[in-house]
């Protein structure tokens, strides 16, 4: 039972224009959200999160957003750049206490020159 | 952010043998390590969790007895895959947690190929 979901496996997006990744969860547990950033063959590279508190957290050109009834998150990245190409991994945190982080699977991002 | 490497980046084995991959953090202390497998085109997926100077903790399906997890200090975590076969061959990757640290802060990660 996949319970983060992410349902677009690949995005292309021209180069300045807005990238939104999209995020899907099952578990009403959830409390804490992140976005990491991965290049082939190589770890996870942290990039933004929130709290459940929030519905927006924003760090120059990213913004989180998160949208708790529905059971949605979403990264947008403005303006894209060709250095933004890689696979984008959401993931969600069962409560303080555990930590332990449940991945979706991904969507690698295409940003064209 | 914070700093975690891994040892070695790419071990080729034959079946049979063990290998010892270890998770430093650099420059915090990491009460919490956690150990990764990804396969191709696949999520991250948690074999563990290790909390300095206790027993890690194996999810669901894990045999904890080939995958040895060892947390004894607040900056190296190591897992020894025992008697590795070819299945075992995986993408391994380890995080790390400090105390007032909420965020996981990835390894690079050490690709095994198990002939």
């Amino acid at each position: 039972d996949q319970q983060v979901k992410q349902n677009s496996p690949s995005l292309s997006v021209q180069e300045g224009r807005i990238s939104i990744l999209n995020c899907d969860y099952t578990n009403s547990m959830f409390d804490y959200f992140l976005w990491y950033k991965k290049y082939p063959a190589e770890g996870p590279t942290f990039l933004i999160s929130i709290s459940s508190i929030k519905d927006k957290n924003e760090d120059g050109r990213f913004t989180v957003f998160l949208n708790k009834s529905a059971k949605h998150l979403s990264l947008h990245i403005v303006p894209s750049q060709p250095g933004d190409s890689a696979v984008y991994f959401c993931a969600a945190s069962l409560g303080s206490g555990t930590y332990k982080y449940i991945f979706g699977t991904g969507t690698r991002l295409k940003v064209l020159a | 952010g914070a700093v975690v490497s891994q040892h070695p980046s790419r071990v080729i084995c034959k079946s049979g043998t063990s290998v010892k991959i270890e998770c430093r953090s650099l420059d915090f202390q990491a009460t919490t390590m956690f150990w990764y497998r990804q396969f191709p085109k696949q999520s991250l997926m948690l074999m563990a969790t290790s909390n300095e100077g206790s027993k890690a903790t194996y999810e669901q399906g894990v045999e904890k007895d080939k995958f040895l997890i060892n947390h004894a200090s607040l900056t190296l975590s190591t897992l020894t895959v025992t008697s590795a076969h070819p299945e075992d061959s995986s993408f391994y990757i380890c995080s790390a947690k400090g105390v007032s640290i909420e965020t996981q802060y990835f390894g690079p990660g050490t690709r095994l190929l198990v002939l």
